[in-house]
């Protein structure tokens, strides 16, 4: 079985300043893991997704995350943020055989203020 | 390219009431999922399907079922609704196939349900 923690479920930050949404997993197979972003009255979209090779893994829109498999983490990153950013993000593993179960986290409240 | 339609976007029930959400995917995708989600909670999986005539349960599965007669379609039916069940819930497909687990979820737009 499979679990995923956000630890933090409200982070404001001021627009250009840096954030980091942290995110741990449990599970006793190999995961592949992902970051989904959730804008208001919209359905989820796949913002990043780690499934081997470099550790590090960036999507179009300047968003980085990094896996960690020792601290079995998986926390999303950017170095400037803009109000646009504003949405929830969720944290997601999936198991490297068949992923018939793709178990979210809580998510992440991201409020960028002006 | 449509990719995931669900119907209807907002529904209110009473207690008891029974009603079935549509979801339909145009990109031929063999899995479809149900997940509702509730403030704190995330999405949590309901039901899934990896082909037509193949469903299993998720996560919470109590009292919504599911039918996958086509590729396209995958309905989920709540028989009595409760107030418990009041939540957004979205459907979602992805390609399947041995070892795809690394395929990403396409989501619709959710249906708001509210039980009276």
């Amino acid at each position: 079985a499979q679990s995923v923690t956000q630890l933090d479920s409200q982070v404001p930050v001021f627009e250009e300043a840096p954030v980091e949404l942290r995110c741990n997993y449990s599970s006793s197979v190999s995961v592949y893991l992902f970051w989904y972003v959730q804008y208001p009255n919209q359905g989820l979209q796949l913002l990043l997704k780690y499934l081997s090779g470099s550790t590090l893994v960036e999507s179009i829109n300047g968003f980085e995350a990094e896996f960690n498999k020792s601290q079995t983490s998986f926390h999303l990153r950017k170095p400037s943020v803009h109000i646009s950013d504003t949405a929830e993000y969720f944290c997601a593993v999936s198991d490297r055989g068949g992923g018939f179960k793709t178990i979210f986290g809580a998510g992440t409240r991201l409020f960028v203020k002006a | 390219n449509a990719g995931v339609t669900q119907t209807p976007k907002f529904q209110v029930l009473k207690t008891g009431q029974s009603m079935t959400l549509q979801c339909a995917q145009d990109m031929n995708h063999e899995y479809m999922s149900w997940y509702r989600q509730d403030p704190g909670m995330g999405l949590r999986l309901i039901h899934y399907s990896v082909g037509a005539g193949i469903t299993d349960q998720g996560e919470v599965p109590n009292g919504y079922n599911v039918s996958r007669s086509t590729t396209e379609d995958f309905p989920l039916r709540l028989l009595s609704a409760a107030p418990s069940q009041t939540s957004v819930y979205f459907c979602a497909s992805k390609v399947q196939g041995s070892g795809r687990g690394n395929s990403p979820l396409h989501f619709g737009n959710g249906t708001r349900l509210t039980v009276t």
